[in-house]
């Protein structure tokens, strides 16, 4: 199946930093990226929408400056959290759909941000 | 307030029981998935529904969307500790809207 990769897979940062997430589908290209978050034990929440060579469409309650992202080509995307606090630490999880469908959306395995 | 309710929360079972989890929801879907995600990593999709009624068989898994495309239920027959872990119901509203169940932590003792 396809393959998506994430990266870092853990990072650790002091609070006021900022902290870049990249998301790359391997082996297909990925017109449509996704981002969620996913607190403990909870689950995911979709973040925003992330096409190749526009804005992001970010969901109601996202802070546009705070997660900035870019999807400058069709195999990568990146989430920039800006100002990173201690509230920010979480599980943020990208996935990529391929050309074969609107359902077709392969998952990264996910970066653990903590924000001391 | 989540979009799709799943239930049970959490399911603890021996193995070789079956157990159903079920997913719920007040409004329609293009589509619902299911996935199964390990701790630490992302969901790995299980099976894609698409049409009202329709039933699709995954060796022991089982999975139904309802009529009217509101709801979804997955069926575990005879349960192996593999089985072990978060599943999660997603659907599709519009062209790029997915929103996930609430998930259901299920445990399979040897």
């Amino acid at each position: 199946g396809a393959v998506v990769s994430q990266h870092p897979s853990r990072v650790i940062c002091k609070s006021g930093t900022s902290v870049k997430i990249e998301c790359r589908s391997l082996d297909f290209q990925a017109t449509t990226m996704f981002w969620y978050r996913q607190f403990p034990k909870q689950s995911l929440m979709l973040m925003a929408t992330s096409n190749e060579g526009s804005k992001a469409t970010y969901e109601q309650g996202v802070e546009k400056d705070k997660f900035l992202i870019n999807h400058a080509s069709l195999t990568l995307s990146t989430l920039t959290v800006t100002s990173a606090h201690p509230e920010d630490s979480s599980f943020y999880i990208c996935s990529a759909r391929d050309v074969a469908g609107p359902d077709t959306q392969y998952f990264g395995p996910g970066t653990r941000l903590t924000v001391l | 307030t989540q979009l799709l309710e799943q239930s049970p929360q959490f399911l603890s079972i021996q193995e070789g029981e079956n157990l159903t989890v079920y997913c719920n929801s007040s409004s329609v879907f293009s589509s619902l998935q299911w996935y199964r995600q390990e701790p630490g990593e992302g969901p790995v999709l299980l099976v894609t529904v698409v049409t009202g009624g329709e039933v699709k068989k995954l060796k022991r898994l089982t999975f139904q969307f309802g009529d009217a495309r509101k709801d979804s239920s997955l069926h575990i027959t005879a349960a192996q500790p593999g089985d072990t872990g978060l599943y999660l119901c997603a659907g599709r509203r519009g062209f790029n809207k997915f929103y996930f169940g609430s998930g259901t932590k299920l445990n399979v003792k040897p």
